[in-house]
């Protein structure tokens, strides 16, 4: 089935430092990227869709100066976490879009972001 | 506004105790009707897609229904191993991405 790689699985970096979070769909072409941020307890919310070849559309009240999203082939999309901060600590999750089968939207591991 | 609503918050069943989680939802140019499952630090994992009202989709011990209004999420004879969140999203929205619920959080005892 498909597959979405995301990585790393967890991270720990120090407040104003960047971090960057990989995306990649392993045996299909991605148009189309998610990326979703998920807080204990709650449930996924989306931040940002990102297209190959094309600015990524951000939505309301997400920073995308802070939030920078690459996805500059069909199979990767990048998230940096730019001068983050202890409220950007979340769980940072992407899913990738394959309309070529039943369950269209597949979705990476996740990425345990905590900043120190 | 697009709106995706999971209830309950939490179940909690006995080994073999069956049940079911609902899922109503208001999504506008609604393409499907998905369910994961979420286990602790890990990304969804996907179960089904529903597309028209009357659908209905098994997994071993999963079984997942539509309406025009809402999903549900069967469990038949729920063993430990099936506990996990579930989550249910509309499939459509402005970007064509998932609207996610909240999620049901099953824990089931042996």
């Amino acid at each position: 089935g498909a597959v979405v790689s995301q990585h790393p699985s967890r991270v720990i970096c120090k407040s104003g430092t960047s971090v960057k979070i990989e995306c990649r769909s392993l045996d299909f072409q991605a148009t189309t990227m998610f990326w979703y941020r998920q807080f204990p307890k709650q449930s996924l919310m989306l931040m940002a869709t990102s297209n190959e070849g094309s600015k990524a559309t951000y939505e309301q009240g997400v920073e995308k100066d802070k939030f920078l999203i690459n996805h500059a082939s069909l199979t990767l999309s990048t998230l940096t976490v730019t001068s983050a901060h202890p409220e950007d600590s979340s769980f940072y999750i992407c899913s990738a879009e394959d309309r070529g089968r039943d369950h269209g939207y597949t979705f990476g591991s996740g990425t345990r972001l905590t900043v120190v | 506004e697009d709106q995706v609503t999971q209830s309950p918050e939490a179940l909690r069943l006995q080994e073999g105790e069956s049940s079911s989680l609902n899922c109503s939802y208001t999504v506008s140019g609604l393409r499907g009707l998905f369910w994961y499952r979420q286990d602790p630090g890990k990304g969804p994992e996907f179960l089904f897609t529903l597309y028209s009202a009357g659908e209905e989709k098994e997994k071993e011990r999963l079984k997942a229904t539509l309406t025009k209004k809402e999903s549900f999420l069967h469990i038949t004879a729920p063993k430990p191993e099936d506990s996990a969140t579930y989550l249910c999203a509309g499939g459509g929205g402005s970007q064509g991405n998932l609207i996610f619920g909240k999620g049901t959080k099953l824990s089931v005892k042996p």
